[in-house]
C-alpha cells in the first residue's frame, strides 16, 4: 500500500466550478502538507504549503488538513482552462526521513 | 533570477551508457533532491542531499549516483546498472536542510534509452 493515495482522474469540469482535489495518507508522522500543480513536461510548481491541520487560502485555492482523518483538500474557485493541470499532493514528515513523498497525481480539465 | 535549471532538457543515451544529468541551484537552499517521474505516477525519490559532501538514499536509488560536493550543485549519474532509465528526471532543493520548508522544482531532463 502506497503511504500517500491520490485519484489519477482525470477529472473533467466546466469553466466556473469548483474543483475538489483530495489525497489520503497513512504515515501519522507527515506534519507538512503541500499541493504542487505540473503542466506537461515541465517541472511542478508550489501551489500551497501548510503545516499541521486546518485551512489556508491563497486567492482562488484554499488547502485544506484534516490530520484525525489523515485527509487533505485542495480547492479550486471559478476554474480557469489555465487551470487544466495535473495536481500533485505532497508530505513531509518531522521524524525520520525528510524529504517529500508524493501522491501520483491528479488530472484536471477545465472545458471553456 | 533566481532558480533551480537542469541541463540538458533532453538527453538520449544508448544502453550501456553512463550519463550525468546537471542540476544547479542559486537559491542559496542546504537540501537538493532527485525525483524520477514516469507517465502517470508520482515523483520517486531517488537520492537527497541536506548538507555538503553528504547524501542519502531514497526509495529508488540502484543504477544511480550522486555527488554534492558544492552547495549549489548536484548532479545525477544515470548508470548502465539502471535497467530502465528512460524517464523524467526533476531536481528539488528546499532552503531547510530537514526539508520542512517548501520545496521548488527545475523544468527537468527527459531521458531516453536509444
Amino acid at each position: 500500500q502506497k503511504e500517500v493515495e491520490q485519484d489519477p482522474g482525470p477529472l473533467s469540469v466546466p469553466e466556473g466550478a469548483i474543483v475538489s482535489l483530495n489525497c489520503t495518507y497513512s504515515n501519522s508522522a507527515f506534519q507538512y502538507f503541500m499541493w504542487y500543480r505540473q503542466y506537461s513536461r515541465k517541472g511542478p510548481e508550489l501551489l500551497m504549503y501548510t503545516y499541521s491541520s486546518g485551512n489556508k487560502e491563497d486567492g482562488r485555492f484554499t488547502a485544506q488538513v484534516d490530520k484525525s482523518s489523515k485527509y487533505i483538500s485542495l480547492f479550486i474557485r471559478d476554474s480557469q482552462p489555465s487551470d487544466s493541470a495535473t495536481y500533485l499532493c505532497a508530505m513531509n514528515r518531522d521524524t525520520g526521513r525528510r524529504a517529500l513523498t508524493f501522491g501520483s497525481g491528479t488530472r484536471l480539465q477545465v472545458q471553456p | 533570477d533566481g532558480g533551480i535549471t537542469q541541463s540538458p532538457k533532453y538527453l538520449f543515451r544508448k544502453e550501456g551508457q553512463n550519463v550525468t544529468l546537471s542540476c544547479e541551484q542559486n537559491l542559496n537552499h542546504d537540501a537538493m533532491y532527485w525525483y524520477r517521474q514516469d507517465p502517470g505516477q508520482g515523483l520517486r525519490l531517488i537520492y537527497y542531499s541536506q548538507i555538503v559532501n553528504d547524501f542519502q538514499k531514497g526509495d529508488i536509488a540502484e543504477g544511480y549516483s550522486v555527488s554534492r560536493e558544492k552547495k549549489e550543485s548536484f548532479p545525477l549519474t544515470v548508470t548502465s546498472a539502471q535497467k530502465n532509465p528512460t524517464a523524467f528526471y526533476l531536481c528539488a532543493s528546499s532552503i531547510n536542510p530537514q526539508g520542512l520548508t517548501e520545496a521548488f522544482f527545475g523544468q527537468g531532463t527527459r531521458l531516453t534509452v536509444v
